[in-house]
């Protein structure tokens, strides 16, 4: 089946620095990856959509600026929040689906930003 | 405006009970999925639906697809407390997918 890995699972960062979250599929080509926002019980938010080789499509309210995505490759795309706030922790979760939707939405374990 | 309101957010029952999670819009979508999440995870796909008035059943739980695409339905038969959980539908939309508030699910022995 379909698997994507996602790292790191947990970081913890000071404020102002930066940290960048990986995502690949590593076992079939992931032509869109999806970058999800989750605060403490509440539900999955889309944050961005990328395909691979073109510049992600964010949603609103989502500053592209400071969510910094890259899909170099069919099988790895990354998350890179600059310049973090305390009111950047969450749960950031991707997800990834592969050409004509073969394995449909498959989703990574995510990872827990704190940043202090 | 959420585009996928799930109903209830919260649910808390005894060990044995039915129950039954909806989650409703006013737009089409081209299949309709149903997640569980544990705690510190990524959500694990339970069911697609795809056909309208589509039936689906994994166990005890039975997934439905309203016949117009826009609402689905998850009913447990006889809950245990494995069962406890965070319960996400999503719809695919335009190629994307977009989540509902969530159920969370509580299955008291």
């Amino acid at each position: 089946g379909a698997v994507v890995s996602q790292h790191p699972s947990w970081v913890i960062c000071k404020s102002g620095t930066s940290v960048k979250i990986e995502c690949r599929s590593l076992d079939f080509q992931a032509t869109t990856m999806f970058w999800y926002r989750q605060f403490p019980k509440q539900s999955l938010m889309l944050m961005a959509t990328s395909n691979e080789g073109s510049k992600a499509t964010y949603e609103q309210g989502v500053e592209k600026d400071k969510f910094l995505i890259n899909h170099a490759s069919l099988t790895l795309s990354t998350l890179t929040v600059t310049s973090a706030h305390p009111e950047d922790s969450s749960f950031y979760i991707c997800s990834a689906s592969s050409i004509q939707g073969l394995y449909g939405y498959t989703f990574g374990s995510g990872t827990r930003l704190t940043v202090v | 405006t959420q585009l996928l309101e799930q109903s209830p957010q919260f649910l808390s029952i005894q060990e044995g009970e039915n129950l039954t999670v909806y989650c409703n819009s006013s737009s089409v979508f081209s299949s309709l999925q149903w997640y569980r999440q544990e705690p510190g995870e990524g959500p694990v796909l339970l069911v697609t639906v795809v056909t309208g008035g589509e039936v689906k059943k994994l166990k005890r739980l039975t997934f439905q697809f309203g016949d117009a695409r826009k609402d689905s339905s998850l009913h447990i038969t006889a809950a245990q407390p494995g069962d406890t959980g965070l319960y996400l539908c999503a719809g695919d939309r335009a190629q994307k997918l977009v989540f509902g508030q969530g159920t969370r699910l509580t299955i008291n022995p």
